[in-house]
């Protein structure tokens, strides 16, 4: 089976960093994916990592490490509007997604 | 290009009726999968059609069935609904095994 494990919840400060980690364990790993969702909205893609490394996209970046099972979202110059709750999910090579609990950021200003 | 649409967006069903939901991908997507997502449960995935034939299934119960159609429209089925099943049910579409798209949900109350 498939275990991902991130942090329930973060706080944050308007224009900082924040780092969401997730680690997993799977077999027949394929890719991995996060996405944001705002309350009472439905999930947004916001990056996938394969290979290992850093993937930049604007203010958010995503990292990967397959011999360790971890990945993390960083996002740079937080906004109000960056409150929302980040998912983690792992793709398998069958092609079934399974997702984190889930990570609800708050920005404070 | 439209995005995912699902229907009914808000639902009422006694305990023991069924339920059918409907989901309509981004054209030319012929990945449709199933999530319900629960604030104890997280997002859980239910199942995955493409191109007609049920690809991955999730650990639900039988009661939870689905279909997808030549036109990649997506039905899910609940029979003999019990009040865990009070959730948001999320469709979500994709090219293949790339980034999905969600579409808005479908919030389901088992009363």
């Amino acid at each position: 089976g498939q275990n991902i494990d991130q942090p329930t919840e973060m706080t944050a400060t308007e224009g900082a960093i924040v780092q969401i980690n997730c680690t997993y364990q799977t077999s027949g790993f394929n890719g991995l994916f996060w996405y944001q969702q705002h309350a009472g909205e439905a999930p947004t893609f916001l990056s996938y990592n394969v290979l290992d490394g850093l993937e930049e996209k604007g203010r958010f970046s995503s990292f990967l490490s397959r011999s360790k099972g971890y990945s993390y979202l960083l996002l740079k110059e937080l906004q109000m509007k960056d409150s929302a709750s980040y998912l983690c999910a792992v793709r398998t090579n069958a092609g079934k997604s399974t997702f984190g609990d889930g990570t609800t950021l708050t920005v404070k200003p | 290009k439209a995005g995912v649409t699902q229907t009914p967006r808000y639902l009422i069903k006694t305990r023991g009726q069924q339920v059918t939901l409907s989901c309509s991908p981004i054209s030319g997507h012929r990945s449709v999968s199933w999530y319900q997502q629960t604030p104890g449960q997280g997002l859980q995935f239910l199942f995955e059609y493409f191109s007609e034939t049920q690809r991955n299934k999730g650990n639900f119960p039988g009661r939870f069935s689905g279909r997808q159609f030549s036109n990649s429209r997506s039905e899910m089925n609940v029979s003999t609904l019990e009040l865990g099943d009070s959730a948001l049910y999320l469709c979500a579409s994709s090219p293949d095994r790339d980034e999905q798209f969600f579409g808005p949900g479908t919030r389901l109350t088992v009363l």
